[in-house]
Parts: C-alpha cells; structure tokens; sequence
C-alpha cells in the first residue's frame, strides 16, 4: 500500500458526460501529480500541483482541469469526455524533491 | 520548468538482446535520481534511487549508474525478457520538486 488512495477503481460514463477523478496524497506530501495511461497514447503526464499550486503542466486538454485542495487532495475534472479519453489515470504524490508514491489508478470507460 | 530527457522514447528490442536508456537532468541542485518501471495497467514500481556520483545500483539484470557532474543516468537491461516490456520512467529531485521524464517505452518481443 503505498499511501496514495484513488477514488473511484473504476468509473463508467457516457460520452458527452463529466466526471471527477479524486486523489488522496500520502500524508504530508505537498505534490501531486497526475497521468494517463492509454493504449494508444501511452504515458501521459497531465499537471502537478505543489501545495495547491500549479507547479507543471503536460498534455492535458482544456476540457481537463485539475485542482488541489487546502486538506493536499487534488480532483481532475474531465468534461465533454469522448471515447478517446477512455484510459486509467493515475495520481502520485511526493514530499517535496523526495520520492513519488503512486496510487493504483482509476480505470475511466467512456461509452 | 526543469528539463528532464529521457532517450530514446521508444525501443523494440528481441529476447535476450540487452538494451540502456539514457535519463538527461540538470547538473546542480540535485538531490536525487530514481528510475521507476511501469506497466500497463499497473501503478508503477520504485527501481532505484540513486543520490551519489557514480552511484551504481543493481536489481537482477536491469542496473543503472548515475554522473551527476554531467546530469545524466543510465538505464541497462542485460538478456531483456518479454516480461522486461513497460515505460521506464526517471525522475530528478531537486529545487524543491520531483520532475519526471516523458519515459521511454521498451517492447520486447519473444
């Protein structure tokens, strides 16, 4: 168990529809980062926030948007989700520079 | 924003052919170096952290070696196996944050 939780393991929607993804960090890490992982796409680092800031930003399309709360968890919001966006999306945390922890992700199927 | 390269993006290898990537970060405020392995559909596996110039650090056939003087980290599979195929992911810890490479992608086929 590596401390990060993700919620919900796995989200099933239709196309068109908007779902939050939520991330509970390790306690005390200030970071979090967020991925997907596609079949097609691969690895795709989306944004990280530092102690509720954006601190870097990847390949995340302007229908995804991502924030991190006072209490360190971060949500990602996915809106007018497409059949393409079907993917499992992992979040990490760290404490600062040290080591990331990674969550065991959440499976989202659009259909 | 910290570059963090990480080469190639992608290798398709054969059985028992052995391979390295490369890891490129920025040569001062480092603190430390780690290499995860990461699987399809699969939370990633910590593989080393490296911290030391110099460091060298083994798992199995898979080590990797670490000069921080000229920000860079090698990545080598020895006799690659079809289970060895997944993205391998290195990270930089320093300013005060964790940046990740893009990772690189291996394919091994039987």
């Amino acid at each position: 168990d590596s401390g990060v939780t993700q919620t919900p393991k796995h989200l099933i929607t239709a196309t068109g529809q908007r779902v939050t993804l939520r991330c509970s960090p390790r306690s005390g890490d200030l970071s979090v980062y967020w991925y997907q992982q596609s079949l097609d796409q691969g690895l795709q680092f989306l944004i990280q926030y530092y102690n509720g800031e954006e601190r870097a930003k990847g390949n995340i399309l302007e229908r995804f948007s991502a924030q991190q709360f006072p209490d360190l968890h971060s949500e990602l919001n996915l809106s007018s989700l497409e059949l393409g966006d079907s993917a499992l999306y992992f979040c990490a945390s760290s404490d600062s520079d040290r080591e990331a922890f990674f969550g065991q992700g959440t499976r989202l199927t659009v259909v | 924003i910290l570059n963090v390269e990480q080469s190639p993006q992608s290798l398709h290898v054969q059985e028992g052919d052995s391979t390295n990537f490369t890891c490129s970060f920025p040569s001062s405020n480092f603190y430390a170096l780690h290499w995860y392995r990461w699987e399809t559909a699969k939370s990633p596996e910590a593989l080393f952290v490296m911290t030391l110039n110099g460091d060298e650090k083994k798992k199995g056939r898979i080590s990797a070696t670490l000069n921080t003087k000229e920000g860079y980290s090698y990545l080598y599979i020895k006799g690659s196996q079809p289970e060895d195929s997944a993205t391998y992911l290195c990270a930089f810890s320093g300013y005060s944050t964790l940046t990740f490479g893009k990772g690189t992608m291996l394919l091994v086929s039987p």
